[in-house]
């Protein structure tokens, strides 16, 4: 089971800022077959970046991913108010899928 | 559009069975798998398994195998979580979440189920 180790483990910033999320996997993540998640309180998780730097659907540009193999690192540039939330990787190269413990983002 | 409803919350006692669903609509049901993912109460998400609903063919992670069955009803573009014997620590809320075509990530979202079990 390849584990994933976010950090750190909570962020207090202010809107405007920019915050660079990491994710390290225990072993290779394979075909850079990782994702990020973003969790408002109270809503289900929203894909943000798959494939380790690909944008999903009607995500803005200021999210960012890159990394491959063992390291991964998602990039928010200019922190809006709604970004402030709590953001997982997730490896679905190999099962079973595992996810990151998170990474909360909260207002300074 | 794509969307993936998921059964209202339930409240059960340790010992009883329970089986919860996951109406997809929108797309191909068969063209994609469906995870289940778990989040207990102030936790993170931890992902229990998943099924290709065209042939019901299931992956289950470690902690899961054994304790849920993952199943799904193509008549009707349903996919099941259930269990046959409940414990409090299976408290929590559940999502399903449909994995892409062409990669596997977890591109839509149920908007979760919550499950109380009380000892």
């Amino acid at each position: 089971e390849i584990v994933l180790t976010q950090s750190p483990g909570t962020l207090s910033l202010s809107p405007g800022e920019r915050v660079s999320l990491s994710c390290w996997a225990s072993q290779s993540v394979s075909s850079s077959y990782l994702a990020w998640y973003q969790q408002r309180p109270g809503q289900a998780p929203r894909l943000l970046i798959y494939g380790a730097s690909r944008r999903a659907t009607g995500i803005p540009d200021r999210f960012g991913g890159s990394g491959s193999g063992t390291d991964f690192t998602l990039i928010i540039n200019r922190l809006e108010p709604e970004d402030f939330a709590v953001y997982f990787c997730q490896q679905y190269g190999s099962f079973p899928w595992t996810f990151g413990q998170g990474t909360k983002v909260e207002i300074k | 559009e794509v969307q993936l409803v998921q059964s209202g919350a339930e409240v059960k006692k340790s010992g009883e069975s329970l089986r919860i669903s996951c109406k997809a609509s929108g797309y191909t049901f068969i063209s994609y798998w469906i995870s289940w993912v778990r989040q207990m109460p102030g936790k993170g998400l931890e992902w229990l398994g998943k099924i290709d609903p065209n042939e019901s063919y299931t992956d289950y992670s470690p902690s899961s195998q054994g304790h849920v069955t993952i199943s799904a009803d193509k008549s009707i573009a349903t996919v099941y979580l259930q269990w046959s014997s409940l414990k409090a620590s299976d408290t929590a809320i559940y999502y399903c979440a449909r994995s892409g075509a062409n990669s596997w990530h977890l591109d839509y979202w149920g908007q979760g189920s919550l499950v109380t079990v009380s000892s």
